[in-house]
């Protein structure tokens, strides 16, 4: 089975500055996607980023982009710029044949002023 | 174009009760997914439907818990005799064809058990 591990309970980031959260994954399978969820307090999952594992070019949503390593099974986000509104718990995500999402354990992100 | 939508927000069950939860998928969508949130924990697989098949479902505990999606209405995640341990995030998540679409979320229904 798949597993997503994501080895920082916690971070923390100066507004404005750029942050990493990382994420490895286990599988032995070749196609599938990698996503980066986010959980503001209000519990909402809101899609940030998406990865194509067939994808040699990491994804880019404006602020965030991803550090893809398909060798490695790696999969990092990156945020810059820190925003106040950034604060919240990030869940990596994979999607393969078993055709469902399974999640790592998340970081939470604190933004400070 | 709406989105995923759970109810209630908030059920609060004593114990032995029955809890029901909800979920309309976005328009459109045949594939619904619920998962348990744990507090402070990642959201766990609980089992995957399409209209009126259950397609997965080895997260759900093997003893009082169901599911379903039927032909018309919302898909309902179904826990009998609820115990303390059921206290969770419910969150239901939709998609149109499984490969190359995300999953959508609802905002969830949190479930307390007193």
């Amino acid at each position: 089975a798949q597993t997503v591990t994501q080895s920082q309970p916690e971070m923390s980031v100066q507004e404005a500055e750029t942050v990493t959260l990382s994420c490895t994954y286990d599988t032995s399978e070749s196609d599938y996607y990698l996503f980066w969820y986010k959980q503001p307090p209000s519990r909402q999952m809101i899609l940030v980023i998406r990865q194509e594992a067939y994808k040699q070019q990491n994804a880019t949503e404006n602020r965030f982009s991803v550090n893809f390593q398909k060798a490695a099974k790696s999969f990092s986000l990156k945020i810059s710029d820190s925003q106040l509104g950034d604060a919240a718990m990030y869940f990596c995500a994979f999607f393969g044949g078993a055709q469902k999402l399974v999640f790592g354990q998340g970081t939470r992100l604190t933004i400070n002023p | 174009n709406a989105g995923v939508m759970q109810n209630p927000r908030h059920l609060v069950r004593r114990r032995g009760q029955e809890a029901r939860l909800r979920c309309s998928p976005m328009k459109g969508h045949s594939h619904v997914y619920w998962y348990r949130q744990l507090p402070e924990e990642g959201l766990k697989f609980m089992v995957y439907l399409q209209k009126e098949n259950i397609i997965d479902e080895s997260g759900m505990p093997k003893e009082r818990f169901s599911a379903e999606f039927p032909k018309e209405g919302p898909s309902i995640l179904r826990i009998q005799q609820v115990v303390r341990g059921d206290s969770a995030a419910y969150f239901c998540a939709s998609s149109p064809e499984v490969q190359n679409s995300p999953l959508h979320f609802g905002n969830g229904t949190r479930l307390t058990v007193t």
